[in-house]
């Protein structure tokens, strides 16, 4: 059974550096071809895709925060990071990690998302 | 990065009848196109991916079509459970991209 959850902060103050954690079973990111990305939404709004790093270690960024995210994962292929520095009220938002089975293929698994507030 | 223009914003039917949302790809995306149904406070849940293969489980009342740069999801025979916002999804290129969401209620 395919499962992912996210764990963060849930409030930072404003110019800080926001770290996320994705925890997930069921599967292996060591498996070829598998991927992990990070979405987020603001309330009532659409998705925004974040980031991404496969199976091969290989990352892949939104160009629009670039500058401002860091995709990782740990050496057991269970859990992937997300650092996003220098945050502010725009990035308030719930932020979800989802598996790909290959690069070119949708999110087939969703975690539960976490809520991220951004505020002085 | 490749926009995806999803209409429409937001749709109100009947029990039973039949809805169709479209989304159209600033370029061509070879069928790489899914879509997705979030019900409130929930994640998302893939419903169709290629454009027209439906995911397993999603009941055979959705269906996807289209190609190129324009693609469609259809509701046949709308049941009160479809109560949710779809959003499409292309992931032929990175940045991936979704469209601005469709929110669908009962009338």
């Amino acid at each position: 059974q395919v499962t992912l959850k996210e764990s963060g902060p849930g409030m930072l103050q404003p110019s800080k550096t926001l770290s996320l954690t994705c925890s997930f079973s069921g599967f292996s990111l060591s498996t070829s071809g598998m991927v992990v990305s990070w979405i987020r939404q603001p309330s009532g709004k659409s998705l925004e895709w974040l980031a991404a790093i496969d199976w091969d270690g290989d990352k892949y960024y939104n160009p629009s925060l670039k500058s401002r995210l860091t995709v990782s994962k740990d050496t057991s292929n269970t859990q992937v990071f997300l650092k996003i520095t220098s945050v502010d009220i725009a990035d308030t938002a719930t932020y979800y990690c989802a598996r790909t089975i290959a690069a070119i293929f949708p999110f087939d698994y969703w975690g539960q998302g976490v809520m991220v507030t951004v505020s002085s | 990065d490749i926009q995806m223009t999803q209409s429409p914003a937001s749709l109100s039917a009947s029990l039973g009848e039949t809805v169709t949302i479209e989304c159209r790809a600033s370029e061509d995306i070879y069928n790489g196109l899914a879509w997705y149904q979030q019900k409130p406070g929930k994640s998302p849940q893939l419903l169709i991916y290629n454009a027209n293969s439906l995911h397993t489980g999603v009941p055979s009342r959705f269906s996807g079509s289209g190609s190129g740069t324009q693609y469609s999801l259809k509701i046949n025979s709308l049941q009160s459970e479809d109560v949710a916002s779809y959003f499409c999804q292309q992931y032929y290129n990175y940045p991936l991209t979704f469209g601005s969401g469709t929110k669908l209620e009962i009338k």
